[in-house]
């Protein structure tokens, strides 16, 4: 099992906001990175560290963190963010990357 | 614009050792943690391992035992090796670049496209 938490599924309606969360130790030393997953296709990038959305990522997505959870935020969800979202830090020992279980966002 | 590419066998039978490469272009291999992560039809992401290009590695626990990474730097390339394989090791098969691993912040970007892999005999 994972050592980072998600919810397994959260749905937010179309234009409004959803925060995705995840939990685990790890997240008390080290940021989250966290990634997109679309049907059939690969992760992309769409937020990490303390505070950078990669070029090209819209500003509706914004990260934040507090103790051992950080969190991803929608603000404003449109129907192409309908997506898998996974976290990613460390384990325990801080010497091997992890994922998170996963998020399906759903947009109504 | 970096860009990774896996290529490899799609089918491998049970106990065999299941091997594919990733081909990077657009940048330099020099400087940058290059990981093998893997998802489950229908599960999530395992991180499986990486190498840097001063040929460090460092392994999944759970996977250490049977998986080898190396790079030919030479051919702006990367491969995994994962012996004794199992149904249980039927994934698509992603590589990506990890950034700044040994600092607070690290994150995979770019990512591959992702091959399947299907062991069966």
């Amino acid at each position: 099992s994972s050592e980072l938490t998600q919810d397994p599924a959260v749905s937010v309606a179309l234009g409004q906001t959803v925060r995705i969360t995840c939990q685990g130790d790890s997240l008390r030393s080290y940021y989250a990175s966290w990634y997109q997953q679309k049907s059939g296709q690969a992760p992309v990038l769409v937020f990490y560290g303390e505070n950078t959305r990669p070029s090209g990522i819209p500003d509706r997505f914004s990260g934040s963190s507090s103790g051992d959870t950080a969190s991803l935020t929608i603000t404003g969800a449109q129907a192409e963010d309908e997506a898998d979202y996974y976290c990613n830090s460390r384990d325990r020992s801080g010497k091997h990357p992890v994922f998170g279980t996963g998020t399906k966002v759903s947009v109504l | 614009q970096v860009q990774l590419q896996e290529s490899g066998p799609g089918l491998v039978k049970p106990s065999e050792t299941l091997s594919l490469t990733c081909s990077i272009s657009g940048g330099s291999i020099r400087g940058y943690f290059w990981s093998w992560i893997r998802q489950p039809p229908g599960k999530g992401l395992e991180w499986i391992g990486y190498i840097s290009n001063g040929d460090s590695t460092n392994y999944n626990p759970s996977l250490k035992s049977r998986v080898t990474i190396s790079v030919d730097t030479s051919k702006s390339q990367f491969s995994l090796k994962l012996s004794s394989v199992t149904a249980a090791d039927t994934a698509v098969y992603f590589c990506a670049r990890c950034h700044d691993f040994w600092s607070t912040s690290s994150w995979f970007d770019p990512w591959g496209q992702g091959t399947l892999v299907i062991v069966s005999s």
